[in-house]
């Protein structure tokens, strides 16, 4: 079935570093893919998503391509800010079911 | 954006008590919800589509009397954990997709709830 492999957290950097986190799905035909996150107490907010293959999907300073020879869609951002401390999901949506499937997520720290 | 609302935020009960969460799209309506639970740094797992006015769709191994979904309104689905033992501790989470939007993959999520069965 589908799934989705996220890198493990917890990941702590300084403002202003570069940030990736990984992502790779498994999945049969041609998924939608995303970003989600959580800030602390609240509810998933959509960060970005990608519907179809070499698709960037950027928001927030944010970027992630789907890219469907490595089934990857690592999220990456060039420099981080305080505001960016939360949980990140990625997650695949099958098309005809709708249905979205999340990796573990990832909790993100940036220390002043 | 779209808002979703969900209640309570935590929940603490004893065992063999019914809890009853409620999912509200605020400014949308709904036709489909979702119905997730997250175990302690794990994902969330789909336990079922929420359908307005038709019975809910679950997701393999989850038990549909012990999770008792209803969608009567575009705007409102229940999720009810019946006869709760602490093993169904958790923290779940809804979700609604905007029936009018034409980009229909999209799900905006509530707060999430901490059930703690005693």
């Amino acid at each position: 079935g589908n799934s989705v492999t996220q890198m493990e957290g917890p990941v702590t950097l300084s403002e202003e570093a570069f940030l990736t986190i990984n992502c790779t799905y498994t999945a049969t035909g041609y998924p939608s893919l995303f970003w989600y996150v959580q800030y602390p107490g609240e509810g998933l907010q959509l960060l970005l998503k990608a519907t179809k293959a070499d698709d960037k999907g950027s928001n927030k300073g944010f970027e992630a391509t789907y890219r469907k020879e490595t089934t990857s869609f690592h999220l990456e951002k060039g420099s981080v800010q305080v505001s960016d401390s939360a949980v990140y999901f990625c997650a695949l949506s099958d098309r005809g079911a709708q249905k979205l499937v999340f990796g573990q997520g990832t909790r993100l720290t940036i220390n002043p | 954006g779209a808002v979703v609302s969900q209640h309570p935020s935590r929940v603490i009960c004893k065992s063999g008590t019914s809890v009853k969460i409620e999912c509200r799209s605020l400014d949308f309506q709904a036709t489909t919800m979702f119905w997730y639970r997250q175990f302690p740094k794990q994902s969330l797992m789909l336990m079922a589509t929420s359908n307005e006015g038709s019975k809910a769709t679950y997701e393999q191994g989850v038990e549909k009397d012990k999770f008792l979904i209803n969608h009567a309104s575009l705007t409102l689905s229940t999720l009810t954990v019946t006869s709760a033992h602490p093993e169904d501790s958790s923290f779940y989470i809804c979700s609604a997709r905007d029936s009018a939007s034409g980009i229909s993959d999209i799900q905006y999520f509530g707060a999430g709830t901490r059930l703690s069965v005693l």
